[in-house]
């Protein structure tokens, strides 16, 4: 089956730090979402892409849907201590979505 | 903001008992799904539903489980006799448009433990 990997799994920045994830998969995908976990609760989309080479922002957050179609990043700029959680990818092929296994995020003060 | 609300968020049950998860989707959503995930794992999908029949299922989602939606406006998920490899988050999902432009609304999930 399809399947997500991202990277890196975990990481540890300083308050005001620029982030960078990324999501890659072996099948090609025609819609990338991006999701916050926080602790105990359900995860809220934070974008959505569906065409291929689009970059698209959500305030301090911006993603692209890379040309190949097989992988998506996420860069989140100037962190704050509210951005820590777990960042799952999202890809379907006009099918359900299959999640990746997450990035999780320590904000250090 | 319409939001996904699941019932209980924690529900502890024994071993081989039944249980039934609810979830109320957002009114004007016309696709529902069921997500799982286990303790520090990813979210796996279990099942969509469509115009009042499964349109897909994992294998995850085997005769053990199955989904209704008894009154137009609860969605809900049965698990006939539980396993201990059963407990996990279970969330609730709809969307308008099967997520292709406006993605996946989530609820905030129910805990389920099996002991």
């Amino acid at each position: 089956g399809q399947q997500l990997n991202q990277s890196p799994q975990s990481m540890f920045i300083q308050e005001g730090e620029d982030v960078s994830m990324n999501c890659t998969s072996s099948s090609i995908f025609n819609t990338w979402l991006w999701y916050k976990q926080d602790p105990g609760e359900g995860p809220v989309l934070l974008i959505a892409l569906y065409k291929a080479g689009e970059l698209t922002s959500n305030g301090r957050l911006t993603a692209q849907f890379g040309i190949t179609r097989k992988d998506s990043f996420l860069n989140i700029s100037a962190s704050i201590p509210s951005d820590v959680g777990i960042y799952f990818c999202a890809g379907s092929y006009g099918q359900n979505f299959v999640f990746g296994p997450g990035t999780r995020l320590s904000v250090l003060p | 903001e319409p939001e996904v609300t699941q019932t209980p968020s924690h529900q502890v049950t024994q071993m081989g008992q039944e249980v039934i998860l609810r979830c109320v989707p957002i009114s004007n959503h016309l696709y529902f799904y069921w997500y799982r995930q286990i303790l520090g794992q990813k979210v796996e999908f279990l099942v969509s539903f469509y115009n009042n029949e499964i349109s897909e299922k994992s294998e995850i989602f085997d005769d053990q489980f199955s989904v209704e939606r008894p009154d137009g406006s609860n969605f809900t998920l049965k698990i006939r006799s539980t396993k201990l490899e059963d407990s996990a988050m279970y969330f609730c999902a709809s969307t308008i448009d099967r997520g292709r432009v406006y993605g996946y609304t989530f609820g905030s999930g129910t805990r389920l433990t099996v002991v």
